[in-house]
């Protein structure tokens, strides 16, 4: 089964610490995304990278870094800089074939 | 002005009435226009996208855009109480893999 696969479901950050979210796909998708959606806001980009060893930034990339080491991979890490971490974080990804961009099932990331 | 914006309600509209939803969007150069769903602690989920001027039906959803007016819509005909959801109007200017997404639009269809 083709798709994107998002870990953990939950995950808690301690205050300084940095906690890495994990993106998958096996859609043989050139770009990937990470968005960072709050509660009644729409999707705001963090990151995304159109090839292997490439990235850019997006719209609120302080305080978040990622890696595109393999183009089935895109790992987003929230470093103790991001002072606001709490949101639902979802990756996706698109074909060069394809303009539809599609989603993996999110990461809800909260502090304690 | 944002790029793209959207009434974020609640729309309330009763079960089998059609649900309208807008979005106005800033840059003329956006080619490429999408409509997702979102339940409640999901991802989004790809329902319909459009390229052109007019209307594109499927099922019970017809995206229409008009792009001189800068404005895309969703009709959601014969509403059911599981199209309670939000609704996230996402654009594409030409030549960029970006999407650009509005707020969204909390849909609520009432039995």
């Amino acid at each position: 089964d083709g798709g994107i696969t998002q870990s953990p479901k939950y995950l808690f950050r301690k205050e300084g610490q940095n906690v890495t979210l994990s993106c998958e796909q096996n859609l043989n998708h050139d770009a990937m995304y990470w968005y960072r959606q709050d509660p009644g806001q729409g999707l705001r980009l963090i990151y995304y990278s159109q090839i292997v060893n490439d990235f850019q930034k997006g719209d609120i990339a302080e305080g978040y870094s990622v890696s595109r080491e393999k183009k089935e991979s895109f790992p987003l890490t929230v470093t103790s800089a991001q002072k606001n971490p709490t949101a639902f974080y979802l990756c996706a990804s698109i074909g060069t074939q394809n303009e539809k961009l599609f989603f993996g099932s999110g990461t809800q990331l909260s502090v304690l | 002005q944002k790029e793209v914006e959207q009434n974020s309600g609640p729309l309330s509209v009763p079960e089998g009435a059609i649900a309208s939803l807008n979005c106005t969007y800033s840059d003329r150069v956006s080619q490429s226009f999408f409509w997702y769903r979102q339940y409640s602690g999901k991802s989004p989920e790809l329902i319909m996208s459009i390229y052109s001027n007019g209307d594109k039906e499927d099922g019970r959803f017809t995206a229409q855009l008009n792009k001189a007016s800068q404005y895309v819509s969703l009709l959601i005909r014969d509403s059911q109480p599981s199209d309670s959801a939000t609704y996230l109007c996402a654009v594409r200017k030409a030549g960029s893999y970006q999407l650009t997404f509005g707020k969204g639009t909390k849909l609520s269809v009432i039995p």
